[in-house]
C-alpha cells in the first residue's frame, strides 16, 4: 500500500519568513496530493491540492510542487503570518482509490 | 458548498456505555464516508470506510464489533462506540467524498467529536 512520510514534524519560523514542508510517497500510481491545515481542536481544512499532470500550483502565499520522478511533493508558505500556525498534513491518493493516505503532520509555529 | 457536520461535538460517558456519533453531508451526496481517529499531536488514523447501503470496510486492527458503522443514506453515516472504555477516549473525525465528479478524491471533514470515557 501507499506510505507517505512527512518532514519536519515541527517547524518554527519568524513572521514574514517562508516555511517549507516536504512529503514523500511510495506508490507511483498516486496522482492526487492534497494538503490539509488543522488548527487545534478543529477539522482539517483543504488548503491546496495538486494532481500529477502539473508540477506546481500556486494560490496566493501557498504553493505546492510535485516531482513524480522522485516521488516527493512540498508545501511552500511565503510571508508567513501568526495565523498560519497550525498542523499541516500532506496526503496521497490515486484516481479510483477509496481513501487518502496521510503523512504524520507538521506543527508549524510562526513567531510574531 | 461541501459542508460536513458531525454531532455531538463533545461527549463524556461512563465506562461500559455506548456512544453514537453522526456524520452528515449537508449539501452534497456522499457515497463514501470515512471515519478517523486522532490522538493528541498525532496524525489521522483511518478506522473504516463507510459505503452507502453496504457494510463498512475496516482497517487492520480496528474491531468492527466495537466500532459499529452504519451508512443508511447518501448523507448520513453513524459510528457507534460500543461498551466504551477509557482507552477509547479520542478525537473522532469523519469525512465525506462526493459521489462523482472531477474532485472525486477530495474529502471534506467534519468538525470532529471529542469522546471522553470515564
Amino acid at each position: 500500500g501507499e506510505n507517505v512520510e512527512q518532514h519536519p514534524s515541527t517547524l518554527s519560523v519568524q513572521e514574514g519568513d517562508s516555511a517549507v514542508i516536504k512529503c514523500t510517497y511510495s506508490d507511483s500510481a498516486s496522482n492526487y496530493f492534497p494538503w490539509y491545515k488543522q488548527e487545534l481542536g478543529k477539522r482539517p481544512q483543504l488548503i491546496i491540492d495538486i494532481r500529477s499532470n502539473v508540477g506546481e500550483k500556486k494560490d496566493q502565499r501557498i504553493a505546492v510542487t510535485l516531482n513524480k520522478t522522485a516521488k516527493h511533493f512540498s508545501l511552500h508558505i511565503t510571508e508567513t503570518q501568526p495565523e498560519d500556525s497550525a498542523v499541516y498534513f500532506c496526503a496521497a491518493s490515486w484516481t479510483g482509490a477509496n481513501n487518502l493516505f496521510f503523512g504524520t503532520g507538521t506543527r508549524l509555529t510562526v513567531i510574531p | 458548498g461541501a459542508v460536513v457536520s458531525q454531532h455531538p461535538s463533545r461527549v463524556i460517558c461512563k465506562s461500559g456505555t455506548s456512544v453514537k456519533i453522526e456524520c452528515r453531508s449537508l449539501d452534497f451526496q456522499a457515497t463514501t464516508m470515512f471515519w478517523y481517529r486522532q490522538f493528541p499531536k498525532q496524525s489521522l488514523m483511518l478506522m473504516a470506510t463507510s459505503n452507502e447501503g453496504s457494510k463498512a470496510t475496516y482497517e487492520q486492527g480496528v474491531e468492527k464489533d466495537k466500532f459499529l458503522i452504519n451508512h443508511a443514506s447518501l448523507t448520513l453515516s453513524t459510528l457507534t462506540v460500543t461498551s466504551a472504555h477509557p482507552e477509547d477516549s479520542s478525537f473522532y473525525i469523519c469525512s465525506a467524498r462526493e459521489s462523482q465528479g472531477f474532485n472525486y478524491n477530495e474529502q471534506f471533514f467534519g468538525p470532529g467529536t471529542r469522546l471522553t470515557v470515564l
